[in-house]
C-alpha cells in the first residue's frame, strides 16, 4: 500500500468544523483513499473512502484532491465524541489485503 | 446483524501461560485479520485468515504465536508461553470480499486486552 502522510495532531473546538489533511503523492490510479477512526478504548471504525470524487455520508465528508495527491475528511460539525486518531489509508484494488495503518492524526475536541 | 465480536474483552495470563484470543466475524464474511496495538502506539497488521486457510502472516512472530479460521466457529489467535511483551490490544476485522478489494471497508471488533503478570 502507498505512504500517507498526516499530521500528528490537531485540535478544534465543539460544534466547529474540522478538516483533517492527508498527503499521498505517490497514489496509484486504482488507490482507494479510506478513513478510519480509533476512539479511545475501542476498536477502530470505518468512517467513509473514496476513488476520485468527493463522499459524502452520515459521518463526514471526504474532498479528493483532482490531482489525487492529497485528500481532507471533514467533521462539519465536530462533538466531543469524534475524539479519537484518524486514519488515512489508501488501498489497492488489486493489491494488498490488509489495511495497513499510520500514525494518524490524533484530534483533540476542546468543549 | 452483529459486529465482530471479540472475547473475552479483558485477559489476564501469567508468563508461561497460554492465551487463545476468539474472534467471530460478521455474518457472510470470509475474510479476517488480527492487528496488534501495544500500549500508546499504533495499530499492527498480523495475519490474514480465509476459511481454512492463512493467506498473509507476514506480520506473525516466527515463534508462539499461531492462528486459525477453521470451516465452523470463530477464529482463533493462539499465544503460547506468554511474556510481559505480550501485553497488548488485540483486534480483529473482518471482511464480505473474496479478494482484495479497495472499494469495501472492514469492521473491526472492541478487542481484546491482554495482560501478562
Amino acid at each position: 500500500d502507498a505512504k500517507t502522510t498526516q499530521p500528528n495532531s490537531m485540535e478544534s473546538n465543539e460544534e466547529e468544523p474540522v478538516h483533517l489533511p492527508c498527503n499521498h503523492s505517490t497514489i496509484s490510479g486504482t488507490d482507494y483513499i479510506h478513513w478510519y477512526r480509533q476512539l479511545p478504548s475501542q476498536g477502530p471504525e470505518y468512517v467513509i473512502h473514496g476513488l476520485t470524487s468527493n463522499v459524502n455520508n452520515r459521518m463526514a465528508s471526504l474532498a479528493i484532491a483532482e490531482d489525487r495527491k492529497s485528500s481532507t475528511l471533514i467533521l462539519h460539525r465536530a462533538t466531543l465524541r469524534d475524539a479519537a486518531v484518524y486514519y488515512c489509508i489508501l488501498r489497492d484494488i488489486q493489491g494488498a489485503q490488509k489495511l495497513v495503518f499510520g500514525q494518524g492524526t490524533r484530534l483533540t475536541i476542546n468543549p | 446483524n452483529a459486529g465482530v465480536m471479540q472475547n473475552p474483552r479483558h485477559l489476564v495470563r501469567r508468563r508461561g501461560q497460554e492465551a487463545r484470543l476468539r474472534c467471530s466475524p460478521m455474518k457472510g464474511h470470509s475474510h479476517v485479520y488480527w492487528y496488534r496495538q501495544l500500549p500508546e502506539e499504533g495499530l499492527k497488521f498480523m495475519v490474514y485468515l480465509q476459511k481454512e486457510n492463512i493467506i498473509d502472516e507476514s506480520g506473525m512472530p516466527k515463534e508462539r504465536f499461531s492462528a486459525e479460521f477453521p470451516k465452523e466457529g470463530p477464529s482463533i489467535l493462539r499465544i503460547q508461553q506468554v511474556v510481559r511483551g505480550d501485553s497488548a490490544a488485540y483486534f480483529c476485522a473482518s471482511s464480505p470480499l473474496p479478494t482484495g478489494d479497495g472499494n469495501t471497508e472492514a469492521f473491526f471488533g472492541q478487542g481484546t486486552r491482554l495482560t501478562v503478570v
